[in-house]
């Protein structure tokens, strides 16, 4: 057990459905990052969080959005599904990120 | 943007075989990070080497940043079956409270007993 945790474990939707994917840093850790994990594309970043503030933003699409609320943890909202979203999503927290940063387990999202 | 090219993109040795993986990039970063990713699992961080020219061991693993600070390699000594999964380099810009790992395509490693 990393300390990060990922809920829901697996999510099956529809076509442009929407949902929301959920982290739970490890105690401690400041910052929440979002990845997404597809076959070809490999580990891309999506967005950071730090302390409740938006501080990096990736390679999100503006029909993805993500926040990180007081308690810390963080919730990334993917809208108007489509087919080509199918991935797994993982999220890592750190304290300062300067020395890496540490996985939840991950939300396999399959869209049909 | 920022690109890490990893390779191999695959090997397939034998038990106890050494092993080498290497990255590089277009750019310059200040911290290399080496994870190791199980199937239906998240990336699991092995090493971090934050100084250029730096080597750094962990049990049978052991990486070292480039000097140029644009790449860095992998060795695992004396393979074991554990050792299968995908390995990802990733490099790491840090500052101010933020930063985002960049993450190279990964090296799938298979073990044959």
């Amino acid at each position: 057990d990393s300390g990060v945790t990922q809920t829901p474990k697996h999510l099956i939707t529809a076509t442009g459905q929407r949902v929301t994917l959920r982290c739970s840093p490890r105690s401690g850790d400041l910052s929440v990052y979002w990845y997404q994990q597809s076959l070809d594309q490999g580990l891309q970043f999506l967005i950071q969080y730090y302390n409740g503030e938006e501080r990096a933003k990736g390679n999100i699409l503006e029909r993805f959005s993500a926040q990180q609320f007081p308690d810390l943890h963080s919730e990334l909202n993917l809208s108007s599904l489509e087919l080509g979203d199918s991935a797994l999503y993982f999220c890592a927290s750190s304290v300062t990120g300067a020395s890496g940063y540490t996985f939840g387990s991950g939300t396999r999202l399959t869209v049909v | 943007g920022q690109q890490l090219n990893q390779s191999p993109q695959s090997m397939f040795i034998q038990e106890g075989e050494d092993v080498s993986m290497n990255c590089t990039s277009s750019s310059i970063f200040n911290t290399w990070l080496w994870y190791k990713q199980d199937p239906g699992e998240g990336p699991v961080l092995l090493i971090a080497l934050y100084k250029a020219g730096e080597l750094t061991s962990n049990g049978r693993l052991t990486a070292q940043f480039g000097i140029t600070r644009k790449d860095s390699f992998l060795n695992i000594s004396a393979s074991i079956p554990s050792d299968v999964g995908i390995y990802f380099c990733a490099g790491l810009n840090y500052g101010g409270s933020q930063g985002n790992l960049i993450f190279g395509k990964g090296t799938k490693l298979s073990v044959k007993p």
